[in-house]
């Protein structure tokens, strides 16, 4: 039981280059999440998604695209890199349904840095 | 505006003593709150967290205590070590966003020996 995990761990990119990050979990998980950390502002939301087939904006989504693939994937793509998205990649999963909300599980990041 | 506030940013204390950090929020229909702890370079975890129809939880040396009607939830942590040095994150959700979790910016806790 792997839990969240994240690829790539390190990506270096030039201004303008694309890439996609790839997140998956095996705990049945029906949302999944995408954030940012940058120091000193905490953890921002990107894009979530609440259940498979659905997405929706977070805080901070500009410059982003999302895919939720199946139940077990969900997978953010920049489509013309730029040095204000260097930055710490994390994604979660949780079992949140209904009106109950449960702890949300983070895979280990993608150190992510835009030259 | 911020959904929620996390006091201090920083924070040191020698071991063997308590820590205390706050949260402060505005939305009176949220009604769970989780503490991550996120050592340097790794992944936040769930160390604790509290649903609005409880004042307080405790698991060993770590508590949360949550005021509803004030609006603020901190957590506790009593006879501190030096493996307890880490970020610590306060998170909420809000009535009208299921699922969706909002986080401070987190308190920088140094535990000296």
């Amino acid at each position: 039981n792997a839990g969240v995990t994240q690829t790539p761990k390190f990506q270096v990119l030039k201004t303008g280059q694309s890439m996609t990050l790839q997140c998956a979990q095996d705990m049945n998980h029906n949302s999944m999440y995408w954030y940012r950390q940058d120091p000193g502002m905490g953890l921002r939301l990107i894009y979530y998604s609440a259940s498979e087939g659905t997405t929706d904006k977070g805080e901070v989504p500009n410059g982003y695209n999302v895919s939720r693939l199946n139940k077990r994937e969900f997978s953010l793509r920049l489509e013309s890199a730029a040095p204000s998205q260097t930055s710490v990649y994390f994604c979660a999963s949780s079992e949140a349904t209904g009106s109950y909300n449960q702890p949300q599980h983070f895979g280990d990041g993608t150190r992510l840095s835009i030259l | 505006g911020e959904n929620v506030e996390q006091h201090p940013s920083t924070l040191s204390v020698q071991e063997g003593d308590s820590a205390v950090i706050k949260c402060t929020y505005s939305d009176s229909a949220s009604n769970y709150f989780p503490w991550y702890k996120q050592e340097l370079g790794k992944r936040p975890q769930l160390i604790i967290d509290i649903r609005s129809n409880v004042g307080e939880k405790k698991d060993q040396r770590i508590a949360v205590t949550l005021n509803k009607t004030a609006k603020h939830f901190s957590l506790h942590i009593t006879e501190t070590q030096p493996e307890d040095s880490a970020v610590y994150f306060c998170a909420l959700d809000r009535g009208s966003t299921l699922g969706r979790l909002y986080f401070g910016r987190g308190t920088q806790l140094t535990v000296w020996p």
